[in-house]
């Protein structure tokens, strides 16, 4: 079975720093997407980059980006020039090709300070 | 275009009270989900449909019952509810997961079980 892991538990970094959020999974499939979604205090769940295991250039959406590792297994989330708006709940998910249910990590609470 | 709807927004019940959450959504997806999450534990999986008239179980289905009579909605049911069903529900759909469509979430269902 797949597992998502997000060692950081929580992180804090002053506006306009640029913060990189941890996420590995385990997989033995070779066709897979990965996502990362962000939970405001307003609780709804944000899609806010998706990554395609097949292409090895790194998706970017803004001032978002990922660095996507494969041999590695690493799913990064940098988001640049951070925004007070960005303070939220972070995860990271993955889903086999084919398949139909996410696996989702425990999450990331980042903060961003003025 | 509404996206994903969930009603009710807040409910308390009382142990042994019976509930129905309603979720709809207005994308034409196939593919609809409902979650729990609690503090610590990120999203888990409860129930899914991947069409009108079908449903399976996910990661915690016990307690729990669905049904998909339109495509539209997906309706979770409780019909004894425990202070262990005290959560956040969110209830999700997609196009096409398996070719890596991301899903997309209601803003929640936050229920108390006295």
């Amino acid at each position: 079975a797949q597992t998502v892991t997000q060692s950081q538990p929580e992180m804090s970094v002053q506006e306009a720093e640029t913060v990189t959020l941890s996420c590995t999974y385990d997989t033995s499939e070779n066709n897979y997407y990965l996502f990362w979604y962000k939970q405001p205090p307003s609780r709804q769940m944000i899609l806010v980059i998706r990554q395609e295991a097949y292409k090895q250039q790194n998706a970017t959406e803004n001032r978002f980006s990922v660095n996507f590792q494969k041999a590695a297994k690493s799913f990064s989330l940098k988001i640049s020039d951070s925004q007070l708006g960005d303070t939220a709940m972070y995860f990271c998910a993955f889903m086999k090709g084919g398949a139909q249910k996410l696996v989702f990590g425990q999450g990331t609470r980042l903060t961003i300070n003025p | 275009n509404a996206g994903v709807t969930q009603t009710p927004k807040f409910r308390v019940l009382k142990t042994g009270q019976s509930m129905t959450l309603l979720c709809a959504q207005d994308m034409n997806h196939e593919y609809m989900y409902w979650y729990r999450q609690d503090p610590g534990m990120g999203l888990r999986l409860i129930h899914y449909s991947v069409g009108e008239g079908t449903t399976a179980k996910g990661e915690v289905p016990d307690g729990y019952n669905v049904s998909r009579l339109k495509k539209q909605n997906f309706l979770l049911g409780l019909e004894s509810a425990a202070p262990s069903q005290t959560s956040v529900y969110f209830c999700a759909s997609s196009y096409r997961p398996g070719q890596g469509h991301g899903q997309f979430f209601g803003p929640g269902t936050r229920l108390t079980v006295l």
